[in-house]
């Protein structure tokens, strides 16, 4: 089944403990992107990557770090986690092309005490 | 930036019809998207336009006035299952995708 899989679904975490929450997709698609959703805010995009190995700055990147050393798999880290990162985290992916649209994982709820 | 604005609430009666209608103004323009959101739910793809007009998909169709800033996602005979939040997406460059805040829905019987 072609899907976009983020672990874990749910985490709580403490101020300052670093953290990891994968992202992996099985359709070779090209781009993957992070996205944080807030009430009354929408989905606000972190980081993205057009291919291995190419990363770039989203909207709100502060405090966040990606990387993409394989095409599958983009996980997003957080350094030193504070709470204003509490937030409801989305992994996308989606082919090169101008017609496709992402295709979204089940989504990581994250809460930073 | 860019700026996408949609309502933020609409109810709506089983059987009815409904028209969520999202405006932008973006530094470019490379296609519009309609995502629907169940609750704590994923995003999922509902529809796409990069050329003035109307597209239709089933009960759920989409309109683009890209000289106006301006689309619509229009859902006819609604059912209960399309309570949900209605997500506009606009893309202005290739590798971005901008969205506005979300427009819920609520189906009353």
């Amino acid at each position: 089944e072609a899907q976009v899989t983020q672990n874990p679904r749910y985490l709580i975490t403490v101020t300052g403990k670093k953290l990891t929450v994968t992202c992996s997709q099985n359709m070779n698609h090209e781009y993957m992107s992070w996205y944080r959703q807030d009430p009354g805010l929408g989905l606000r995009q972190i980081y993205y990557s057009m291919n291995v190995e190419v990363t770039d700055k989203g909207d709100v990147p502060e405090g966040y770090k990606v990387s993409r050393k394989e095409k599958r798999n983009f996980p997003l880290i957080l350094e030193s986690p504070s709470p204003n990162q509490t937030s409801l985290y989305f992994c996308a992916s989606r082919s090169r092309g101008s017609g496709y649209g992402y295709t979204f994982g089940s989504g990581t709820r994250l809460t930073v005490v | 930036g860019q700026n996408i604005d949609q309502p933020t609430e609409m109810t709506a009666t089983e059987g009815a019809i409904v028209q969520i209608n999202c405006t932008y103004q973006t530094s470019g323009f490379n296609g519009l998207f309609w995502y629907q959101q169940h609750a704590g739910e994923a995003p999922t793809f509902l529809s796409y336009n990069v050329l003035d007009g109307l597209e239709e998909k089933g009960r759920f169709s989409s309109f683009l006035s890209r000289s106006k800033g301006y689309s619509y996602l229009l859902l006819k005979e609604l059912q209960m299952k399309d309570s949900a939040s209605y997500l506009c997406a606009v893309r202005p460059y290739d590798y971005k995708l901008s969205f506005g805040a979300g427009t819920t829905v609520t189906v009353r019987a």
